[in-house]
C-alpha cells in the first residue's frame, strides 16, 4: 500500500512557464509534507515543506499547497528555469517526524 | 562541514558476499537515517538513529541487514548474504532532531551497491 503517490512520472514545460507538481497520500496521520529536488549522481536537496496547519508556504519561486480535504499537495515552480530540471519527490511525515514517506518521484524538464 | 558523506560511491558484489557501507553525518546533527533506492522509485525507509540509539527499524528489512552508529556520530550499514534484489542506491541523511518537519534531512550522495 503505496501512502505517497506521485501520479505524474514526468512533466515538460517551457522555460518562463509554471510547473505544477502533484502529489497524493492516504495517512491521515502525516502532518507534515516536503518536497526534494534530485539531481543524477546526487542524493536528494530539501526544497520546501508545509505543516499540515496551513494550506500554502511559499519560498521564493516555489509555491506548496496543501488541500487536506482532498489529501493533495502540489508544488508549483513560477517562472520555470532549465536549471529546475530534475526529479522532484513528495514527502511526509507524522507528528513524532523521523521517517519520512516518499513518492516515486516526479521527472520536470525545462525546455529553453 | 563537508555535508553527509557516504563510502564507498559503488560497490559490486558477487551474490552471498557481505557489504558494507559508511555514513558520516553533519557533525551537529544527531539523527541519521538510512533509505534505499531502486530504478524509478522514491526512497524507501530503512532505519533511523537518534545519537547512538536505533529508534526505528522498517519492517521491510530482513534480519541480514543490520545497522550501528556506536558513538553517536557515523554509522555503517551492513547486508550479510547478499542477494540480487539488494542491488540498488543506499542513501544516508542526517538532521537535528525533529528539525526535519520543516527543514527536512541532508542526504549524501549514495552508495551503489550491484549484486551479480
Amino acid at each position: 500500500d503505496q501512502q505517497v503517490k506521485q501520479n505524474s512520472p514526468s512533466l515538460s514545460v517551457q522555460e518562463g512557464r509554471i510547473s505544477i507538481l502533484n502529489c497524493d497520500y492516504t495517512n491521515s496521520m502525516f502532518d507534515y509534507f516536503l518536497w526534494y529536488k534530485k539531481y543524477p549522481a546526487e542524493g536528494p536537496t530539501f526544497l520546501i515543506s508545509i505543516s499540515s496547519i496551513k494550506d500554502k508556504n511559499e519560498d521564493g519561486r516555489f509555491t506548496v499547497f496543501l488541500n487536506k480535504s482532498a489529501k493533495h499537495l502540489s508544488l508549483h515552480i513560477v517562472p520555470s528555469q532549465p536549471g529546475d530540471s530534475a526529479v522532484y519527490f513528495c514527502a511526509a511525515l507524522g507528528t513524532n517526524a523521523g521517517k519520512s514517506t516518499f513518492g516515486d518521484g516526479t521527472t520536470l524538464t525545462v525546455k529553453p | 562541514d563537508t555535508g553527509v558523506s557516504q563510502d564507498p560511491r559503488h560497490k559490486i558484489t558477487k551474490r552471498g558476499q557481505n557489504v558494507t557501507f559508511r555514513c558520516d553525518p553533519i557533525s551537529e546533527h544527531n539523527r541519521l537515517y538510512w533509505y534505499r533506492q531502486t530504478l524509478g522509485q522514491g526512497p524507501e525507509f530503512l532505519t533511523y538513529f537518534q545519537n547512538e540509539a536505533q529508534l526505528e527499524k522498517s519492517r521491510l528489512l530482513s534480519d541480514r541487514f543490520s545497522a550501528e552508529r556506536p558513538k553517536g556520530s557515523f554509522s555503517t550499514l551492513e547486508i550479510q548474504r547478499t542477494e540480487q534484489g539488494d542491488s540498488a542506491m543506499y542513501l544516508c541523511a542526517s538532521s537535528p532532531a525533529h528539525r526535519e518537519t520543516n527543514y527536512g534531512y541532508t542526504f549524501g550522495s549514495g552508495t551503489r551497491l550491484t549484486v551479480v
